[in-house]
């Protein structure tokens, strides 16, 4: 049973250069989301979607991009990347909210440093 | 605005008990949720509340009052594998995850 896969787990950027993650779940979940962990800080939610086809901005969208075509799939543009998105990056996903099953499954998280 | 507030970092001796407070502030509520994090790796739940009162799981029991907006996770016999970051994460009213900064717990022999 894979889960959520998301890669890759390392990554180094140069300022500018845009780069996608990936993310893929198993269960059949209607929920999946992106955060960035920094020290010190809580989860701090990129993107979601509550289904193919929707996506919505959390607290911190600017520069990043998602789209959701398939129920599986999650991927997570950076666009034009700047130091300030040196993160770890984890993709979780869940039933839908409002089903009382909303316990989050995460992916193993991807390291990234921009230069 | 929306706050989650727990202790930065707690130490504890093996084969102790050890209790993690969490208390909150949010707009509305939806439950509230413990994560277990070692280092280098993803979150991985541990328990949700949503009703008032204590909630046993083996060795962790978590614990709920919504009317004081908080929460508590009491982790019995402790061993070194359980030394790792305890995040607390509430939902709000429109089932958004507002997440603590997180326990970094430390198990000493």
């Amino acid at each position: 049973n894979a889960g959520v896969t998301q890669t890759p787990k390392f990554q180094v950027l140069k300022t500018g250069q845009s780069m996608t993650l990936q993310c893929a779940q198993d269960m059949n979940h209607e929920y999946m989301s992106w955060y960035r962990q920094d020290p010190g800080m809580g989860l701090r939610l990129i993107h979601y979607s509550v289904g193919a086809g929707i996506t919505d901005q959390g607290e911190v969208p600017n520069g990043y991009n998602v789209s959701r075509s398939t129920t599986e799939d999650f991927p997570l543009r950076l666009l034009s990347a700047a130091p300030s998105q040196t993160s770890v990056y984890f993709c979780a996903s869940s039933y839908a909210p409002g089903t009382g099953n909303e316990k989050l499954f995460f992916g193993s998280g991807t390291q990234l440093s921009v230069l | 605005g929306q706050n989650i507030d727990q202790p930065t970092e707690m130490t504890a001796t093996e084969g102790a008990i050890v209790q993690i407070n969490c208390t909150y502030q949010t707009s509305g509520f939806n439950g509230l949720f413990w994560y277990q994090q070692h280092a280098g790796e993803a979150p991985t739940f541990l328990s949700y509340n949503v009703l008032d009162g204590l909630e046993e799981k083996g060795l962790f029991s978590s614990f709920l009052s919504r009317s004081k907006g908080y929460s508590y996770l009491l982790l019995k016999e402790l061993q070194m594998k359980d030394s790792a970051s305890y995040l607390c994460a509430v939902m709000d009213s429109n089932y958004q995850l507002i997440w603590g900064a997180g326990t970094k717990l430390i198990i000493k022999p």
